[in-house]
């Protein structure tokens, strides 16, 4: 799925890092999110983006910080991060109406490892 | 509450052979029906989806599912798998609220590995 693009595809990070998770969508959509995956887990939403306003934030640890400069773009920092935060992290993107029925589209991912 | 179940964590199958992954889902109101599907270290891609109308719904690859409403059910069907179907399968849900527009989410179930053998 081309629409929705992550970089970088794979990351290494020591714990007291810090690093960034680029997201950006092609779609003309107007929400985003961020979810991780870990092994054997369902999938966790972390944060969604409307309109480039936050409206939820799952109870993610303050060591995760997202930014949405515009309705593109979406980023993910990260710092001190925890060897449990090692996981893939994906971006997805969606157009939000009135009427309902908006369709999540995913990017390829990031494969994060916290040492 | 609210949630989507995938009874089956593994399934096996081999090539040529139909297939059947069975998605329940548990909501006061009928919700929006997804399939995804993952291949190794991929994003997920989008299978078909459901919100209204013809309740056998086809998808891209040969995939198609149907909705009963009466077994809170949404699985997911091919009549043929190719070794190129093997991966991991995704049932999700979302209700979306008039009232709260803005706050739906997607609730996934915990995914179906599926293996094709020669």
């Amino acid at each position: 799925e081309t629409g929705v693009t992550q970089t970088p595809r794979h990351l290494v990070m020591g714990m007291t890092n810090k690093k960034s998770l680029k997201c950006e969508q092609h779609l003309g959509h107007n929400a985003m999110y961020w979810y991780k995956q870990s092994a054997k887990k369902p999938l966790e939403l972390m944060f969604v983006y409307n309109f480039k306003e936050q409206t939820e934030n799952n109870s993610v640890p303050s060591r995760f910080s997202p930014e949405c400069p515009n309705s593109s773009h979406l980023f993910l920092h990260l710092h001190t991060l925890q060897p449990e935060d090692s996981a893939l992290y994906l971006c997805a993107s969606s157009l939000r109406s009135q009427s309902g029925g908006d369709t999540q589209y995913f990017g390829p991912g990031t494969r994060l490892t916290v040492l | 509450a609210q949630s989507v179940t995938q009874p089956d964590i593994h399934i096996t199958v081999s090539e040529g052979a139909s297939l059947e992954l069975r998605c329940n889902y548990s909501y006061g109101a009928t919700p929006y029906l997804f399939w995804y599907v993952q291949s190794p270290g991929q994003g997920l891609q989008l299978l078909l989806k459901y919100f209204s109308g013809d309740t056998l719904v086809q998808g891209i690859k040969g995939f198609e599912a149907e909705f009963k409403r009466s077994q809170s059910s949404f699985n997911l069907r091919k009549p043929s798998v190719h070794w190129s179907d093997a991966a991991e399968y995704f049932c999700a849900a979302l209700v979306y609220n008039y009232s709260n527009f803005g706050n739906e989410k997607l609730t996934f179930g915990t995914g179906t590995r599926l293996t094709i053998i020669p």
